[in-house]
């Protein structure tokens, strides 16, 4: 049973115009969640995060909103760059244990 | 920066050879973790430890077996190889500090079972 699902195998979007990933969770001990990207061979790097006391957390260009009572999350990236064409994975935790994944997202920008 | 490293990043194996997947951080972090991941799927952990002397098994089954006696030391060992564990094995490390679950990622180990 998977408790952090990405719906969206795969999105496709414009350089320059604004990528929207999708996160939904069943657990709602989850109280703090992350998004990686992962290059192929590479292992995935930390992005953003945020804590369930918060409902928007933004980073340059990058902003994970988090909405409680819909178990959901997103990740906006704007503008978008080829460089952002990664798999992108959300994750979760309760009171600081382990992580759960999500199957994630191929995101591939086009020029 | 994290500095995580896992040897050797890529390794085609024959059936029934143990294997020791090696995973170091220098970062001091007292959690480790063990994820695999085929292509296009989630990751998932099949072994963690919280500390020295301390490893729990993950959420999904591993016939793989794992020991923590340094801080900064985490190898995984498979004692006889099929081509069914063939996958990418991720290591990662933590502060562990609570509510706040960032963890760090090694580079991976493509492994090949032939």
């Amino acid at each position: 049973d998977q408790q952090v699902k990405q719906n969206s195998p795969s999105l496709s979007v414009q350089e320059g115009r604004i990528s929207i990933l999708n996160c939904d969770y069943t657990n709602s001990m989850f109280d703090y969640f992350l998004w990686y990207k992962k290059y192929p061979a590479e292992g995935p790097t930390f992005l953003i995060s945020i804590s369930s006391i918060k409902d928007k957390n933004e980073d340059g260009r990058f902003t994970v909103f988090l909405n409680k009572s819909a178990k959901h999350l997103s990740l906006h990236i704007v503008p978008s760059q080829p460089g952002d064409s990664a798999v992108y994975f959300c994750a979760a935790s309760e009171q600081g244990n382990k992580l759960t994944f999500g199957g994630g997202t191929r995101v591939l920008v086009k020029p | 920066e994290a500095d995580i490293y896992q040897t050797p990043r890529y390794l085609v194996i024959g059936t029934g050879k143990k294997i020791t997947l090696e995973c170091s951080q220098t970062m001091g972090h007292d959690k480790m973790y063990w994820y695999q991941q085929d292509p296009g799927m989630e990751l998932h952990l099949i072994h963690y430890s919280y500390g020295v002397n301390s490893t729990e098994k993950g959420d999904l089954s591993s016939e793989s077996t794992v020991s923590r006696i340094r801080t900064e030391h985490f190898p995984l060992t498979l004692e006889s190889a099929r081509p069914s564990h063939t996958s990418q094995y991720l290591c990662a490390s933590s502060e562990g500090q609570p509510f706040v679950e960032t963890q760090y990622f090694g580079p991976g180990t493509r492994l090949l079972v032939l």
